[in-house]
């Protein structure tokens, strides 16, 4: 079964600076990463995802993860915090096609920017 | 072109009744999903479908019951609410073969139950 930790429920940096968000999974299969961006009463939007190959994957507005097998993780980052980026990141894993893409979710971690 | 569109976008309604929620997605998956987002917005799966076929269900009531017409519509009823059905919640779809993996969510449907 796979299951998802997403360390830290509220991060606060402040403008510019690094931003850093965990996410460590459990998973029996090679799992299939994502993370998904959620703005205020919307939707969930995807910023990143890994399947296979090379393990720093970019994704939109300047985040990127890099999936790390042996410590089982998929960290977020981006390099310089922007006001628009405040807002829930939800990390997810799936089994991918052998599972019929079951995704499963961390319970988030809310960005906060301080100008 | 909206790809995954659920409505209504918000819901109240009194305990008791029953209730529908309707989606549709336009993106030719065969893979439809119904998450919750409870209060503190952790999504839990409920259901999924693939090509009109249920193949996931959580350990949901049975007053949840979804309907599948074609595989681009996954509708959810609520049958007799409860407080406790007062949540987001979030319809997906996804493509099972090939690369593009991810999930596709709609916008979210908030009912409030009171």
């Amino acid at each position: 079964a796979q299951s998802v930790t997403q360390l830290g429920s509220h991060v606060s940096v402040s403008e510019g600076a690094l931003v850093l968000l965990r996410c460590n999974y459990s998973s029996s299969v090679p799992p299939y990463l994502f993370w998904y961006v959620q703005y205020p009463n919307q939707g969930l939007q995807l910023l990143l995802k890994y399947t296979t190959g090379a393990t720093l994957v970019k994704g939109i507005n300047g985040f990127e993860a890099e999936f790390k097998k042996s410590e089982t993780s998929f960290h977020l980052t981006k390099p310089s915090a922007h006001m628009s980026d405040a807002a829930e990141y939800f990390c997810a894993v799936s089994e991918g096609p052998a599972g019929f893409n079951k995704f499963y979710f961390g319970s988030g971690t809310k960005l906060n920017v301080k100008p | 072109d909206t790809a995954v569109s659920q409505t209504p976008k918000y819901l109240v309604t009194q305990m008791g009744n029953d209730k529908s929620i309707k989606c549709e997605q336009n993106l030719g998956h065969d893979t439809m999903y119904w998450y919750k987002q409870d209060s503190k917005k952790f999504l839990k799966i409920m259901f999924s479908y693939n090509n009109k076929e249920l193949i996931i269900n959580e350990t949901v009531p049975n007053r949840f019951s979804p309907k599948s017409p074609d595989k681009a519509h996954l509708n959810l009823h609520i049958n007799s609410l409860e407080l406790g059905d007062s949540a987001v919640y979030f319809c997906a779809s996804s493509q099972v073969t090939g690369m593009n993996t991810e999930a596709f969510f709609g916008q979210g449907t908030r009912l409030t139950v009171v």
